[in-house]
């Protein structure tokens, strides 16, 4: 199985700031990388898929990058909007998720 | 409208089971794997099984170790997630998730099981 290791756990930052989280792939998985983002009581949706991709719809202030075992998804500047938890995904064989970022306003 | 709807979540006793569902509309279910993933109370994302458009593959995450069937009816577009044998661990909200080459691009609101005596 695929681990994936996903750091920090939780975040603290100011509005404006940029804010980077980092995905490390126990072994190589290509781009096969995919970033969601999940508010309390909801579901998790969608934001970054294949490393890089930006989903329909989401604020071009998030972004994503890396190949192979490390990966990046930045917020360039920090919106009140951004306060969720943080999650990455590989899909390289059988899916499995990082362990989270939790994302709150300093 | 696009949307997923999770239901048969509730409360079960150890030992016993349960069939989660999910009801599919808006779009061709036939052309989609469909995923379930489980998120225990305050954890992180955990993916449960996966079925494939005409059910040709279906995987298991290790941890279930044959407890979980994954079962679709596209005529009904509706996935099934057979769960026997509960344990305490298996508490969480569980959300059905389409899958679009090689990403969940849609899920539903999800279903809460809680198995406890």
């Amino acid at each position: 199985d695929i681990q994936m290791t996903q750091s920090p756990s939780s975040l603290s930052a100011s509005v404006g700031d940029r804010v980077t989280i980092t995905c490390q792939a126990s072994q190589d998985i290509r781009n096969y990388l995919n970033w969601y983002q999940q508010k309390p009581g909801r579901a998790p949706n969608l934001l970054i898929s294949d490393a890089s991709s930006l989903e329909t719809g989401v604020p071009s202030r998030f972004s994503g990058s890396g190949y192979g075992t490390d990966f990046t998804f930045t917020i360039s500047s920090l919106q009140p909007d951004d306060i969720a938890t943080y999650f990455c995904q590989q899909y390289d064989n059988l899916p499995s998720f990082g362990q989270g970022t939790r994302l709150e306003i300093k | 409208e696009v949307q997923l709807v999770e239901s048969g979540g509730g409360l079960v006793k150890p030992g016993g089971s349960l069939t989660l569902s999910c009801a599919a509309s808006g779009f061709t279910f036939s052309n989609y794997t469909m995923n379930w993933v489980r998120q225990a109370p305050g954890k992180g994302l955990e993916w449960v099984s996966s079925i494939s458009g005409r059910s040709t593959f279906i995987y298991y995450a290790d941890s279930l170790k044959g407890r979980f069937t994954l079962s679709r009816d596209n005529a009904n577009n509706s996935l099934y997630l057979q769960m026997n044998s509960l344990r305490a661990e298996d508490t969480a909200v569980y959300y059905c998730a389409r899958d679009f080459d090689s990403h969940f691009d849609l899920w539903g609101q999800g279903t809460l099981v809680t198995v406890s005596s």
